[in-house]
């Protein structure tokens, strides 16, 4: 089954403790994205990644590292989280080199920093 | 990639056609119209693309202005199900930018 795969689902953490949400497609896709949702302020795009060891910042990079050293993953790490990366973040991808371009989302990663 | 507007809520209901517009004023030639939804927190799913010409499938129809400046996201007889969060975006199937704009979305509203 094709699918975009987050993991963990849901995480507590405190301030300042390093943390990786990681993300796995299955789909041979060559483009990658992690987004976070905040209420009232829809999706925001962090990073994204159209191939391998390609990855440049979107609209909120701010306070995060992605690194794409394989195809199939491209994880999210909060050096130092801090309370305003609680969010519920989500990552997708998609084919950019052939197909409809339709974006694969994973089922969300609720992060919450205390 | 071109910012889309979109209402911040709308009715509709159960049974009837909902129409949730889109702007995209700035939309360039090569740049096709997604719709996505997403139901209560869950990751966004995929409705229908097009690039000019109206689009129809299971789900849903897709109607483009002839300037392509706006277009139509239609669910031909809206269930309670429908209920979720719509979101328009423009993007290049291939583009070699990868920077997405989803802004906020419309909150649809399927009444009983």
């Amino acid at each position: 089954e094709a699918q975009v795969t987050q993991n963990p689902r849901y995480l507590i953490t405190v301030t300042g403790k390093k943390l990786t949400v990681t993300c796995s497609q299955n789909m041979n896709h060559e483009y990658m994205s992690w987004y976070r949702q905040d209420p009232g302020l829809g999706l925001r795009q962090i990073y994204y990644s159209m191939n391998v060891e390609v990855t440049d910042k979107g609209d909120v990079p701010e306070g995060y590292k992605v690194s794409r050293k394989e195809k199939r993953n491209f994880p999210l790490i909060l050096e130092s989280p801090s309370p305003n990366q609680t969010s519920l973040y989500f990552c997708a991808s998609s084919t950019h080199l052939q197909g409809n371009g339709e974006l694969f989302f994973g089922e969300g990663s609720r992060l919450t920093v205390l | 990639d071109a910012k889309t507007t979109q209402p911040t809520s709308m009715d509709c209901a159960e049974g009837r056609a909902a129409n949730l517009p889109c702007n995209h004023s700035t939309i360039s030639g090569n740049e096709y119209v997604y719709w996505y939804r997403q139901i209560h927190s869950q990751g966004p799913q995929y409705i229908i693309h097009g690039l000019k010409n109206n689009e129809t499938n299971e789900m849903a129809s897709l109607i483009i202005t002839e300037d392509r400046k706006s277009s139509t996201l239609i669910l031909p007889h809206a269930t309670l199900r429908d209920t979720a969060v719509y979101y328009c975006i423009v993007r290049v199937p291939s583009s070699n930018t990868g920077k997405l704009i989803f802004g906020q979305g419309t909150t649809l509203q399927v009444k009983p």
